[in-house]
């Protein structure tokens, strides 16, 4: 069974440019997660889709920052514009519902330059 | 706001020595907390579980403790490994969606 992939695995943009984050869940999975490291701190929760719903995207730093996981498969986190403190890796999750394991993927790092 | 955090950034153990992460957490209301290993460059993977109404739980060479009094966590890894050196991070799972804190992560060496 295929994992959490995540695409781009690495990306360098400039300031001010947009980058789309794409995240396939294992399939089956209803509850898909994003989260982020940046330098030197802890992984930080951005939000959490139910199928296609937003349940929680208290995470979301800014409006600069666009989750969508339209008909409820893979999702897509946009930065735009990117800034240079968003650089960092974005990992992203999938659960199945009521389950309690959380599985990541392998991450997306993202470098703003 | 509540937070779950690590004593120890690093940690240096001989090859087939015991190694001991420990975990502090601040919600007195957290239930079930998780330990995750990362290795370089790659996502966070599922180690082991714990939930509140538990004290010690085993699993293949790693024993998660729980000692809700002093709210401290700890993973305890049997023999370590040269593959066993990684990230690891205590997590606490709340918010009855399943949604994750993570703590800042140590960092485990292993000496050959």
């Amino acid at each position: 069974e295929a994992g959490v992939t995540q695409f781009p695995s690495h990306s360098v943009i400039e300031k001010g440019q947009t980058v789309t984050l794409r995240c396939d869940p294992i399939s089956g999975h209803d509850n898909l997660y994003w989260y982020r490291r940046v330098m030197g701190k802890e992984i930080k929760f951005l939000l959490h889709f139910v199928k296609e719903s937003k349940q929680d995207e208290s995470g979301m730093p800014n409006n600069r920052f666009l989750a969508e996981r339209t008909g409820g498969t893979y999702s897509t986190l946009k930065v735009q514009p990117a800034e240079l403190e968003d650089s960092g890796v974005y990992f992203c999750a999938s659960s199945q519902n009521h389950g309690n394991t959380i599985y990541f993927g392998e991450g997306s790092w993202l470098t703003v330059v | 706001g509540e937070s779950v955090g690590l004593h120890l950034p690093t940690l240096s153990v001989q090859e087939g020595d015991n190694s001991i992460i420990n975990c502090a957490y601040s919600n007195s209301a957290s239930d079930y907390f998780i330990w995750y290993k990362q290795e370089s460059g790659k996502g966070p993977q599922f180690i082991i579980d714990i939930r509140s109404n538990m004290d010690k739980r085993q699993g293949q060479r790693v024993t998660v403790l729980l000692n809700k009094t002093v709210k401290h966590l700890s993973l305890q890894i049997a023999a370590t490994q040269p593959g066993d050196s990684a990230v690891y991070f205590c997590a606490e799972n709340s918010g009855g969606y399943q949604k994750v804190t993570f703590g800042t992560g140590t960092k485990l060496q292993v000496i050959p």
